[in-house]
């Protein structure tokens, strides 16, 4: 059981606009920043946002990242067939003082 | 570029240890922690626990504490997770990762996995 909540699956057709959620508590996403992963199929995360909405250098501006209260969304834009990954949202929770992970959302390109 | 070049897949039997390596290239291996992570198969992340990679202080994720031990040798680069008393629940995937000043990981290395079988 995720200290994150992300649904477990999400799906769109090429071209679409498809968002994946990520909900905490007041200990983790209401008081720090959220942090986006993308994991290929067989491949070691990468980072996608950092700092809610912060692109890193070389991530398209197709993906985009918002935080409210104690909710997350990565949103994606003119979804491509390479978009096909497993989604982890991240945060620090000062209870646990630890780094927690989202269960992760697998998305299939339809 | 930053790289972080794990050691190779391996096959333990239940109750032995294993010791996974973690060799940074790239930047200044001091200036950054490192983090290392969990994968069981087609399961999520899970954060095993964070290493400073100049004072020496570490702290351990939930249920990661007892028989995982971080360790480093900064003259090589090098971080080391090992694991003792080997369970066939510790069977996965281990990654490092580089913690960015931003209190957030932003590289990974390629994970070594560990099967636990007898």
């Amino acid at each position: 059981q995720s200290v994150l909540t992300q649904p477990p699956s999400a799906s769109g057709t090429p071209g679409q606009r498809v968002t994946i959620s990520c909900s905490g508590s007041s200990s983790n996403i209401g008081s720090n920043y959220v942090y986006w992963y993308q994991q290929l199929p067989g491949t070691a995360p990468k980072l996608l946002i950092h700092s809610n909405n912060q692109r890193p250098s070389g991530v398209p501006d197709r993906f985009s990242g918002s935080k409210s209260g104690t909710s997350a969304s990565l949103a994606i834009s003119g979804l491509r067939s390479e978009d096909e990954a497993d989604y982890y949202c991240a945060a620090w929770d000062d209870s646990l003082s630890g780094r927690v992970f989202g269960g992760g959302t697998k998305l299939t390109v339809l | 570029q930053v790289r972080l070049v794990q050691s190779g897949s391996e096959l333990k039997k239940p109750g032995a240890s294993v010791k996974v390596s973690c060799k940074a290239s790239g930047y200044t291996f001091t200036n950054y922690a490192i983090n290392w992570v969990r994968q069981a198969p087609g399961q999520g992340l899970e954060w095993v626990g964070w290493m400073n990679t100049v004072a020496d202080n570490s702290a351990y994720g939930q249920g990661f504490t007892g028989r995982f031990v971080f360790s480093l040798d900064t003259s090589v680069s090098t971080a080391y997770l090992q694991i003792s008393g080997l369970k066939a629940e510790d069977t996965a995937v281990y990654y490092c990762a580089r913690e960015n000043p931003g209190d957030y990981i932003d590289h990974w290395g390629q994970g070594t996995l560990v099967t636990v079988s007898s």
